[in-house]
């Protein structure tokens, strides 16, 4: 099974910070890997879809990279509607997602 | 703008199989080469992708579990035998980009299962 580790767990910023959100893999996955934001009782939206491409409709301060087996998700200015919760998830094999990395209000 | 939603039983007894419905509007479920996904989600294991139609499943669940379609009625199904309180979750259905990839791009709201007797 493939493992995503995803770090930190919590998070706190402030309205403007640049958020950095990391997730590991327990083996390659290529580029096989997006990114989610969930609010409270919502579903997951998709962000990041293929590391780094950015899906339709969701703001540029969103980025991913990839470095090896470990990606990072990127808001470059957080905004008061980017409180939420991010999971990573990869789709090599199957699909594991990450524990989330929940960012809150500093 | 394509949309879906869950239904079902709120409460399933344990040793049961538990059903739920995914009803897709807003476009046909047979157009297009898309992934049709359901996913968990709970307090103690977080998200959990549990397979697709056509058929592709989390191995942890294979066992269990049976992802079929009705293009007739623009439904989609799971089915998860033997349940036991661990299955206790909010299920959500969803379907990928349509580009060949489990990429969750379109979402139910979510419908919770209790597990209890």
């Amino acid at each position: 099974d493939i493992q995503m580790t995803q770090s930190p767990s919590t998070l706190s910023a402030s309205v403007g910070d640049r958020v950095t959100i990391t997730c590991r893999a327990s083996q390659s996955i290529s580029k096989h890997l997006a990114w989610y934001q969930q609010k409270p009782g919502k579903a997951p939206k998709l962000l990041i879809y293929k590391a780094s491409s950015l899906e339709s409709g969701v703001p540029s301060r969103f980025s991913g990279s990839v470095s090896g087996t470990q990606f990072t998700l990127t808001i470059s200015s957080l905004q008061p509607d980017d409180f939420a919760t991010y999971y990573c998830q990869q789709y090599d094999r199957y699909g594991t997602f990450g524990q989330g990395t929940k960012v809150e209000i500093k | 703008q394509v949309q879906l939603q869950e239904s079902g039983p709120g409460l399933v007894k344990p040793s049961q199989t538990l059903s739920l419905t995914c009803t897709v509007s807003g476009g046909a479920i047979s157009s297009g080469n898309y992934f049709w996904s359901w996913i968990r989600q709970s307090a103690g294991k977080g998200l959990e992708w549990i397979g697709r139609t056509p058929p592709h499943y989390n191995p942890s669940l294979a066992s269990r579990v049976t992802i079929s379609i009705d293009k007739s009625k623009n439904q989609f199904y799971l089915k998860l035998n033997s349940v036991t309180a661990a299955d206790t979750a909010v299920y959500f259905c969803a379907r990928d980009r349509g580009d060949g990839a489990t990429t969750l791009s379109r979402w139910g709201q979510g419908t919770l299962v209790t597990v209890s007797s």
